[in-house]
């Protein structure tokens, strides 16, 4: 099962949006609504911010949201803040029954 | 609140094993399950395996597949994750992660365990 393809690196400035997309087959993105999205901050263990596409886990704040359109689902950061400086990570079921994640998308804000 | 518990920081030789425990607290469904994602230094997310509890059936990422054995103990709440032939790339953080009743995301993670493979 090959990781999920996300871009290295986004950044934007305080107030804007970004979107980190991320890239998969029919096999896990396409297949399924199951693409979960995770924050991490450095030290720190991953974070649960989208499941099921665009949900939003109770908490999180709804500057957060998630998209997919065939094999790419996206994630957004509306109002950027500093505090979302941090390393995000989109997840995928998959046909095998398995979890695979993207290599993480480095989020700096200007 | 459910919490997951992890053992501590490991320091092990190339060829050898290690066993990484993740005790849960504070569920109230036993129809969860238990998966094991690890992060080299520097590296993103790779998930290794999981297991629910109550049904005790592992299922593993090919890349792991004979390597890593992945257990539990329904009467205690705790899982397992088991690696062995370790070699110098198996040095990572190595995370328990919930995956509730019916749903396909991990909510809840431990704190990590650090496991460094040097001779």
């Amino acid at each position: 099962q090959s990781a999920l393809t996300q871009p290295a690196s986004v950044s934007g400035s305080p107030g804007q949006s970004i979107t980190i997309s991320c890239t998969g087959t029919s096999s896990d993105v396409g297949g399924y609504n199951y693409v979960s999205w995770y924050q991490q901050h450095p030290g720190k263990a991953p974070e649960l911010m989208i499941y099921d596409v665009f949900k939003r886990p109770s908490g999180v704040s709804n500057r957060f949201s998630g998209s997919k359109s065939g094999n790419t689902a996206s994630l957004t950061i509306s109002g950027l803040q500093a505090e979302d400086e941090a390393d995000y990570y989109c997840n995928s079921y998959t046909s095998s029954s398995t979890w695979v994640f993207g290599g993480g998308t480095k989020v700096t804000v200007l | 609140q459910v919490q997951l518990v992890q053992s501590g920081a490991e320091v092990k030789k190339p060829g050898s094993s290690v066993k990484v425990s993740c005790k849960a607290s504070g569920v109230t469904s036993s129809t969860y399950a238990i998966t094991w994602v690890r992060q080299a230094p520097g590296q993103g997310l790779e998930w290794m395996g999981g297991i629910i509890p109550i049904f005790g059936t592992p299922n593993y990422a090919q890349k792991f597949q004979g390597r890593v054995t992945i257990t539990a103990d329904e009467s205690t709440s705790t899982a397992y994750m088991e690696l062995s032939s370790l070699r110098s790339d198996d040095t990572a953080v190595y995370y328990c992660a919930r995956v509730g009743h019916n749903s396909y995301y991990m909510d809840v993670w431990g704190k990590g365990t650090t496991v460094t493979v040097s001779s």
